[in-house]
C-alpha cells in the first residue's frame, strides 16, 4: 500500500523566511495530494492541494510543487509569519481509494 | 465543504468500558472516514464507513474493538470498546466532497481527545 515520508520533523525559521517541507510517496498512481495545518489542540486544515496532472500549484504565500517522476511533493511558504507556527502534514490518496494516507508531520516554528 | 458537528469532544473513561463518538454532517456523503491521532503524531486510518455496508478497517484494527455504525449519509459513529490506557487518543471523523467535477478537499471534526484511566 502506499507509504508516505515527511521531512523534516521539526523546521525553525526567521519570521519572513521562506519554509519548505518535503513527502515522498510510494505508489505512482497515486493522484491527489492535500496539505494540512493543524494548531494546538485544533482539527487539521486543508491549506493547499494538487492533483497528479498539475505541476505546481500556488496560493498567496503558499505554494505546493509535484514531481510525478521522483514521486515527491512540497510545500513551499514563502514570507513566514508568526502565525504559520504548527504542525503541517501532507498527504497522498492512492489511485482507486478514497482514503488518504498521511505523512508523519512536520512542527513548524516561526521565530520572531 | 462539509461541516462536520463531532462529539463529545472529550471525555475521561475507566478502562474496561466503552465509547461511542458522532459525527454528524451537514450534507450528503458517500464515504466517512475514522483516524486515531496519538499524541504528538500523525493521523491513521481506522476505518472507511460506507453508507450501507460494512465498514472497510485498516490493518491492524478491528471490527469488535472499534464498531462502526453508518446509518444514514449523514451520520456516523464509531465505538472504541473494552476501552484501555493504550486507547488514550484522538478520535477524528472526517469526510470527503466531490461532486460535477469539482472536488472540494477532505474536511475533518473537530476531534474527541479520550482519556483512559
Amino acid at each position: 500500500g502506499e507509504n508516505v515520508e515527511q521531512h523534516p520533523s521539526t523546521l525553525s525559521v526567521q519570521e519572513g523566511d521562506s519554509a519548505v517541507i518535503k513527502c515522498t510517496y510510494s505508489d505512482s498512481a497515486s493522484n491527489y495530494f492535500p496539505w494540512y495545518k493543524q494548531e494546538l489542540g485544533k482539527r487539521p486544515q486543508l491549506i493547499i492541494d494538487i492533483r497528479s496532472n498539475v505541476g505546481e500549484k500556488k496560493d498567496q504565500r503558499i505554494a505546493v510543487t509535484l514531481n510525478k517522476t521522483a514521486k515527491h511533493f512540497s510545500l513551499h511558504i514563502t514570507e513566514t509569519q508568526p502565525e504559520d507556527s504548527a504542525v503541517y502534514f501532507c498527504a497522498a490518496r492512492p489511485r482507486g481509494a478514497q482514503k488518504l494516507v498521511f505523512g508523519q508531520g512536520t512542527r513548524l516554528t516561526i521565530n520572531p | 465543504s462539509a461541516v462536520i458537528s463531532q462529539k463529545p469532544s472529550r471525555d475521561i473513561c475507566q478502562r474496561g468500558t466503552s465509547l461511542t463518538i458522532q459525527c454528524q454532517v451537514d450534507s450528503q456523503v458517500t464515504m466517512m472516514f475514522w483516524y486515531r491521532q496519538q499524541p504528538g503524531q500523525s493521523l491513521t486510518l481506522i476505518a472507511t464507513a460506507n453508507q450501507g455496508s460494512e465498514a472497510t478497517y485498516e490493518s491492524g484494527f478491528v471490527i469488535d474493538k472499534f464498531p462502526i455504525s453508518r446509518p444514514n449519509l449523514t451520520f456516523s459513529t464509531l465505538t472504541v470498546s473494552n476501552m484501555s490506557p493504550e486507547d488514550s487518543s484522538i478520535y477524528l471523523c472526517s469526510v470527503v466532497m466531490e461532486g460535477q467535477g469539482v472536488h472540494y478537499g477532505y474536511t475533518f471534526g473537530s476531534g474527541t481527545r479520550l482519556t483512559v484511566v
